[in-house]
């Protein structure tokens, strides 16, 4: 399973576009690039998922480089309730028994 | 919408009892994961099903079983509960990556 590195924490304000970055250097051929949002005492919620160059749906928009070794998720114009947890995810779907693996996130603070 | 519903939101239990937590899905999913998530140390996989009987361990099974008897139904047995098995459990199911979780169950083990 490919490793992800994501920064543990990030400040924004509220109207700002916030950009965070997943580090996956052996991400495999089949991988894909899942992101998720965990707001506290909710299970995650599956928020945008790519393979390359740009993904952009009414949430977020997901950015990859040519060699996919990271990934970025934009978030436009961010509000008070878009503050928390975002995970990285990587991994082949089409890999029926595909553990859906969580790594430590990146915890979202948006200020007034 | 797709629904992944957890049979209890809150369960106080006592230390030696056997627990059942059921995770029902209605939109026919192949995959169910269970996990726990405590505080500092994220979610972490107990186990997860990729078809009706088949089961696989996750990072932390010890002290877990699940059963898979019918494709929309998944339970988390502990089989003698703890205090270290205190925590907020949470199902989820999906095709592979794009999962759908459950609102969780938060038990304490007394």
């Amino acid at each position: 399973l490919a490793k992800t590195t994501q920064p543990i924490s990030m400040d924004s304000y509220e109207g700002q576009e916030v950009n965070i970055t997943c580090s996956h250097n052996n991400i495999a051929t089949n991988d894909y690039i899942t992101w998720y949002q965990q707001f506290p005492s909710q299970g995650p919620r599956f928020i945008i998922q790519g393979y390359k160059t740009k993904v952009t749906n009414e949430v977020a928009s997901l950015f990859i480089p040519a060699d996919r070794k990271s990934s970025t998720l934009s978030l436009p114009r961010v509000s008070l309730s878009d503050t928390a947890v975002y995970y990285c995810l990587v991994g082949d779907i089409g890999d029926s028994s595909y553990k859906l693996i969580f790594g430590s996130g990146t915890r979202l603070l948006v200020r007034p | 919408d797709v629904k992944v519903t957890q049979s209890s939101r809150y369960l106080v239990k006592r230390t030696g009892e056997k627990v059942f937590l059921e995770c029902v899905q209605d939109m026919d999913h192949e995959n169910m994961f269970w996990y726990r998530q405590d505080p500092g140390l994220g979610l972490r996989l107990i186990y997860f099903s990729y078809d009706v009987k088949m089961k696989e361990k996750g990072d932390i099974p010890e002290g877990y079983s699940v059963s898979r008897e019918k494709k929309e139904r998944f339970s988390l047995i502990l089989e003698s509960a703890s205090t270290s098995q205190t925590s907020m459990y949470l199902c989820a199911s999906g095709p592979n990556t794009e999962a759908f979780f459950g609102q969780g169950t938060r038990l304490t083990v007394v």
